[in-house]
C-alpha cells in the first residue's frame, strides 16, 4: 500500500525566511497531493494541494512543487510570519472522484516561525 | 460556527473502561471519518463511512468500533480501553461531489487512558 514520508519532523526558521517541507510517496498511482495544516488546538485544514498532471502550484506564499519521477513533492513558504508556527501534513491519494479515494497522511512537520 | 464538532474534546479514563466520542456535522456531507493522530506517525483511518448504511474498516480498527446514527453523526467506541489508546482523534468528513477528496476535520478530542 500507499506510504508516506515526510521530513523534517520539526524546523524552526526567523520570521521573513523561507520553509520547505519535503515528502516522497510510495504508490505511482497516486495522483492528488494535499496539504493540511494543523493548529494548536484545532483540526486540519486543507491549505493546497496538487494533481499529478501539475508540477507546481502556487497560492500567495505558499507553493507546491511534484516529481512524479522521483515521487516527490515539496511545499515552500516564503516570508513566513508568526502565523505560520503549526504542524503541517502531506498526503497522497489515488483520486478517481466515485469510489472512496484513500488519503494517506505523513507523519508531520512541526513548524516554528520565531519573531 | 464549526461546521464539525467533537465531544468530549478532552477525556481521561482508566484501562477496561467503554468510551465513547462522538462525531456531528453540518456540513451535509455523506461522507465521515475517524483518525487517530500519535507523534511521528501521522493521521491513521480508524473508520469510515459513506452514508448510514455503509461503514467500514481502516488501516488501524482493531479494539475501535464505530456507529452511524444518522447524515450528521458518528460515533467511535472503545468498548475497554487499554494505554496505547491514549491519542489525539479526530472526524472527518468529505464530499466527493466537488471532485477532490478534502477532509474537514473537527477540533479533535484527546484522549487518556490510564
Amino acid at each position: 500500500g500507499e506510504n508516506v514520508e515526510q521530513h523534517p519532523s520539526t524546523l524552526s526558521v526567523q520570521e521573513g525566511d523561507s520553509a520547505v517541507i519535503k515528502c516522497t510517496y510510495s504508490d505511482s498511482a497516486s495522483n492528488y497531493f494535499p496539504w493540511y495544516k494543523q493548529e494548536l488546538g484545532k483540526g486540519s485544514q486543507l491549505i493546497i494541494d496538487i494533481r499529478s498532471n501539475v508540477g507546481e502550484k502556487k497560492d500567495q506564499r505558499i507553493a507546491v512543487t511534484l516529481n512524479k519521477t522521483a515521487k516527490h513533492f515539496s511545499l515552500h513558504i516564503t516570508e513566513t510570519q508568526p502565523e505560520d508556527s503549526a504542524v503541517y501534513f502531506c498526503a497522497a491519494s489515488i483520486s478517481r472522484g466515485t469510489s472512496y479515494d484513500k488519503v494517506i497522511f505523513g507523519p508531520g512537520t512541526s513548524l516554528s516561525v520565531i519573531p | 460556527d464549526a461546521d464539525v464538532t467533537q465531544t468530549p474534546r478532552n477525556r481521561i479514563t482508566k484501562t477496561g473502561k467503554r468510551i465513547m466520542l462522538e462525531c456531528s456535522q453540518t456540513k451535509g456531507h455523506d461522507r465521515m471519518y475517524w483518525y487517530r493522530q500519535d507523534p511521528g506517525l501521522g493521521l491513521r483511518l480508524i473508520y469510515y463511512s459513506f452514508d448510514v448504511k455503509d461503514i467500514n474498516k481502516g488501516e488501524i480498527s482493531d479494539g475501535y468500533s464505530v456507529s452511524r446514527q444518522a447524515q450528521a453523526k458518528f460515533s467511535l467506541s472503545l468498548e475497554s480501553a487499554i494505554p496505547n489508546q491514549t491519542a489525539l482523534y479526530f472526524c472527518a468528513t468529505s464530499d466527493p461531489g466537488q471532485g477532490i477528496n478534502e477532509q474537514f476535520f473537527g477540533p479533535g478530542t484527546r484522549l487518556t487512558v490510564l
